[in-house]
C-alpha cells in the first residue's frame, strides 16, 4: 500500500517570501501521479499542481512549482512570492494508475502567510 | 468552468438516523469518489464508482454505507444508521478517466464538501 508523509505540520512565512513544503511517499509502482491540493479555511479542496512520474521535467503553475525526485520518492512544493491568499492547509497526494485510482493523502501542512 | 457541487453544505442529524449526501459531478466525468475528513485529520478515501458499480472501497466503507447514481447527474452517499464517529467533512470528487485506457489517469476535482454533524 502507498503511504504519503508530510513532515511539517505547520509553516509560517512573510508575504512575498518563498516557501517550500515537503512530501515523501512510498510505493512499489513505477508509474503514478502526484498532486498538491490546497484547502483554505472554507475547507474546499483545490488542485494546485500535478506531476506525472514518467516525466522528468518538474511541473510548474505560475508561482507554484515542484521538485520531484523519483529515486528519493520526494515531491516538494515551492511557492514563490507568497501571498496572503496562499494561507491554507496543503495536502500532498499520491494517485496510482492502477485500479480505481483513489488518492492517498498526506497529513497536511498548515501554511500561514503573514503580512 | 465546470465544477463538482454538493448538497447540503451542512447536515446535522441524530445518532441512528439515515443521511443522504448528494453530489453532482462534472458532466463528462466517468469516475466518482467519496472521501471523508475528520476534523484535524487527513483526507481518507471511502469509495470509487465507475460504470454504475463500486470499483474499490476502503475498510471504512462498511455495510452502513452505500452509494448510488440514481440518474444521469447525481451521485449519492447514504449512511444508514449514523454514529458519532461519522461526524466529518465528506467530499465528492470526479475525474474524466477512462479505465480502459491502460496507464491513464486524470485529475480528481473535488466538491466543496458536506459537513456532517452527528449528535
Amino acid at each position: 500500500a502507498q503511504t504519503v508523509t508530510q513532515s511539517q505540520p505547520e509553516m509560517s512565512v512573510q508575504e512575498a517570501e518563498t516557501v517550500t513544503l515537503s512530501c515523501t511517499y512510498d510505493t512499489s509502482e513505477n508509474n503514478y501521479y502526484l498532486f498538491w491540493y490546497k484547502q483554505p479555511p472554507s475547507r474546499q479542496m483545490i488542485l494546485v499542481i500535478r506531476q506525472e512520474a514518467y516525466k522528468q521535467q518538474n511541473a510548474t503553475e505560475n508561482r507554484f512549482s515542484v521538485n520531484f525526485q523519483k529515486a528519493a520518492k520526494s515531491f516538494s512544493l515551492k511557492i514563490s512570492d507568497s501571498q496572503l491568499g496562499d494561507t491554507a492547509m496543503y495536502f500532498c497526494a499520491f494517485g496510482s494508475i492502477q485500479g480505481a485510482q483513489k488518492l492517498v493523502f498526506g497529513q497536511g501542512t498548515r501554511l500561514t502567510i503573514n503580512p | 468552468e465546470p465544477e463538482v457541487t454538493q448538497t447540503p453544505s451542512h447536515q446535522v442529524t441524530q445518532m441512528g438516523q439515515e443521511v443522504i449526501l448528494r453530489c453532482v459531478p462534472i458532466s463528462n466525468h466517468l469516475y466518482f469518489y467519496w472521501y471523508r475528513q475528520i476534523l484535524g485529520q487527513k483526507v481518507e478515501f471511502l469509495v470509487s464508482f465507475y460504470n454504475n458499480e463500486i470499483s474499490e472501497k476502503s475498510e471504512i466503507f462498511d455495510d452502513q454505507f452505500s452509494v448510488e447514481r440514481p440518474d444521469g447527474s447525481n451521485f449519492t452517499l447514504k449512511i444508514r444508521s449514523t454514529k458519532l464517529e461519522d461526524s466529518a467533512m465528506y467530499f465528492c470528487a470526479s475525474s474524466r478517466d477512462d479505465s480502459t485506457k491502460l496507464g491513464s489517469t486524470d485529475t480528481q476535482y473535488f466538491g466543496p464538501g458536506t459537513r456532517l454533524t452527528v449528535l
